[in-house]
């Protein structure tokens, strides 16, 4: 059973504020993603991972950066908070589609972060 | 880059009609498209994909179509059931090494009155 847990439920945060995100996956997967979902809006990607310490820029990066030291773990850093990424942030993970026909992207519970 | 359009974005249905859900898609490289559900407090789950190869997949209830030339795919869930309200997210993928990335539709909510 495929297990991606992130650090926090609910966090609140000051604006100018440095904010650590954390998710870990226990499926070796090799593929990791960070979304951020906003109504309307649908989910959208900010940055994902192929490998350990290998990151992409996804189609809102600004004012987000990443880590990825260790396979399972893949880290969504905002350098400084502002109010406007008040939002729900999911993470995700899947295996290399040149690996296997099994494409599905396995979420996290999501982390439900105000700025204020 | 890839580019999905989704509607409608809210829906409401009788229980034991169908729904249908339309996507479109921009980049012609595409060819994985998957379907997610996500309940109302809960994350988001695959229920169906299909690749560029096959036109339609069925599985039990749902369904999804594929039309390459027109780059439009289509959701039927038929004989609908309480259960089936949820958000539904349609995607788009090249589903190639180093760009495996997904790219959402912006949702549709599904309602299912009983």
């Amino acid at each position: 059973d495929v297990k991606v847990t992130q650090s926090s439920r609910y966090l609140v945060k000051r604006t100018g504020e440095k904010v650590f995100l954390e998710c870990v996956q226990d499926m070796d997967h090799e593929n990791m993603f960070w979304y951020r979902q906003d109504p309307g809006l649908g989910l959208r990607l900010i940055y994902f991972s192929y490998d350990v310490k290998m990151k992409e820029k996804g189609d809102i990066p600004e004012g987000y950066s990443v880590s990825r030291e260790k396979k399972e773990r893949f880290s969504l850093i905002l350098e400084s908070a502002s109010t406007n990424q008040t939002s729900m942030y999911l993470c995700a993970s899947s295996f290399s589609m040149q690996d296997t026909l099994d494409y599905e992207q396995y979420f996290g519970p999501g982390t439900r972060l105000t700025v204020t | 880059g890839e580019n999905v359009e989704q509607h409608p974005s809210t829906l409401s249905v009788q229980e034991g009609d169908s729904a249908v859900i339309k996507c479109t898609y921009s980049d012609s490289a595409s060819n994985y498209f998957p379907w997610y559900k996500q309940e109302l407090g809960k994350r988001p789950q695959l229920i169906i994909d299909i690749r560029s190869n096959v036109g339609e997949k069925k599985d039990q209830r749902i369904a999804v179509t594929l039309n390459k030339t027109a780059k439009h795919f289509s959701l039927h869930i038929t004989e609908t059931q309480p259960e089936d309200s949820a958000v539904y997210f349609c995607a788009a993928s090249r589903a190639n090494f180093g760009n495996e990335k997904l790219t959402f539709g912006t949702g549709t909510r599904l309602t299912i009155i009983p």
